[in-house]
């Protein structure tokens, strides 16, 4: 089956720090991927998504390129602010699994002044 | 516009008592979906609805749980009797269609004492 599998974590970062959050991925066919926000108390927000290879998904500052050939989607952000303290899942939209969504296990990130 | 609307957003029941949660999906939102999301992991799939259909019901355990979607638009979840293992954050979203992009709302806490 599908599977999504994220970088554990907490991740703590000082403030203007450089991001990444690694995402790798096994699904057949070629889904759509995306990156989740929650933060405390919320649901999943979207973050940014890409629905075919090499396309490169960007909002409010983070980034993911879609790497078929390495079956990831990493997560960067040049420099990080407070503010960005949440929870980042990564996620995987089968087309080929009536349309089923796969999530990973979501990663921690407490950004510090 | 609004967004997917879920409530009660906390929920405290006793075991084997019942509970119910309410979702109303984004308007013109045909697919609705309600997930489960323990601590420290990713949402999973409970039921999928295409319209009032219910197209995706695999992992819901239906000797406890039911979900209805009576005209199309909201959806009840309902868990009869609850157990202790049902706490968790359970959490509604909903998309323009299946393999579109899913938008979810702040999610209902539960806990069973």
């Amino acid at each position: 089956g599908n599977s999504v599998t994220q970088m554990e974590g907490p991740v703590t970062l000082s403030e203007e720090a450089f991001l990444t959050i690694n995402c790798t991925y096994t699904a057949t066919g070629y889904p759509s991927l995306f990156w989740y926000v929650q933060y405390p108390g919320e649901g999943l927000q979207l973050l940014l998504k890409a629905t075919k290879a090499d396309d490169k998904g960007s909002n409010k500052g983070f980034e993911a390129t879609y790497r078929k050939e390495t079956t990831s989607f990493h997560l960067e952000k040049g420099s990080v602010q407070v503010s960005d303290s949440a929870v980042y899942f990564c996620a995987l939209l089968s087309y080929t699994n009536a349309g089923k969504s796969t999530f990973g296990d979501g990663t921690t990130l407490t950004v510090k002044p | 516009e609004a967004g997917v609307v879920q409530s009660p957003r906390y929920k405290i029941i006793e075991k084997k008592q019942p509970v119910a949660f309410w979702c109303n999906p984004i308007s013109g939102h045909n697919t609705l979906y309600w997930y489960l999301q323990n601590l420290g992991q990713g949402p999973e799939l409970l039921i999928r609805y295409e319209n009032e259909e219910a197209v995706d019901d695999s992992q819901l355990p239906k000797d406890r749980f039911s979900a209805e979607r009576l005209k199309g638009v909201d959806s009840t979840l309902k868990i009869q009797p609850a157990e202790l293992g049902d706490s968790a954050v359970y959490l509604c979203a909903s998309s323009a269609g299946q393999q579109e992009t899913q938008y979810f709302g702040p999610g209902t806490r539960l806990l069973v004492l």
